[in-house]
């Protein structure tokens, strides 16, 4: 069975601050896709990033970095410098029938 | 920006009566997603289709749950008959299964039943 750890709930962070969002991961498939979704208040889901289980290379893009291991099943976001618009509850994903984590809610204070 | 389409945007509706959710996916996609979002449980697949043909719908109850693809463009939920309990956001999603590319979501349903 597929299933998705987001074993943080709630993380509250100072704006301008770093903050990384846990995810680990569980699948008996050797191929495989990991997803971040944001839901921010308004309530849609905006798609992050994909990645690939043959591909662990980090990604970054802006504030955002993503690392993947797949020796400890995990796929960590990190945000760099948060921002008040970063609040927002997030969401790790994985195919194939994309199932999701729990969330973590993510408060950026200024 | 191409996008999902879901309507009803809100639904409220009273306990028994049948509700029908819809959803146009992005043209081109040949996978789409139901999903139920709520408070207790978080996000939970209801069903999926792929080329319009169902793969899987075992988050669904049965009794009362029935998705369906009429054709590529129109993807339905319905409810018979509803129950408060099935209050929640509804979110259809679609994508491309080639690739598995981010699957793009709708702004969703949300469902009240009273």
């Amino acid at each position: 069975a597929q299933k998705v750890t987001q074993a943080q709930t709630e993380i509250s962070v100072v704006e301008k601050e770093d903050v990384t969002l846990d995810c680990v991961y569980e699948t008996r498939d050797t191929t495989y896709y990991l997803f971040w979704y944001k839901q921010p208040p308004s309530g849609e889901l905006v798609f992050l990033i994909r990645r690939n289980s043959f591909d662990e290379q980090n990604e970054i893009s802006g504030r955002y970095s993503w690392n993947f291991q797949k020796s400890t099943s995990s796929f960590n976001f990190t945000i760099t410098a948060s921002q008040v618009v970063d609040s927002a509850v997030y969401f790790c994903a994985l195919s194939g029938e994309v199932v999701f984590g729990a969330g973590t809610i993510l408060r950026v204070k200024s | 920006d191409a996008r999902v389409t879901q309507t009803p945007r809100h639904k409220v509706t009273e306990m028994g009566q049948e509700v029908t959710m819809r959803c146009q996916p992005i043209l081109g996609h040949n996978t789409v997603f139901w999903y139920r979002q709520t408070m207790m449980q978080g996000l939970e697949l209801l069903a999926y289709f792929r080329n319009r043909a169902p793969l899987d719908d075992s988050g669904m109850p049965k009794d009362r749950f029935s998705a369906e693809m009429p054709d590529a463009t129109l993807a339905t939920l319905k409810i018979q008959p509803s129950e408060p309990r099935d209050s929640a956001v509804y979110f259809c999603a679609s994508g491309s299964g080639t690739d598995q590319g981010g699957y793009t979501f709708g702004s969703g349903t949300r469902l009240t039943v009273v």
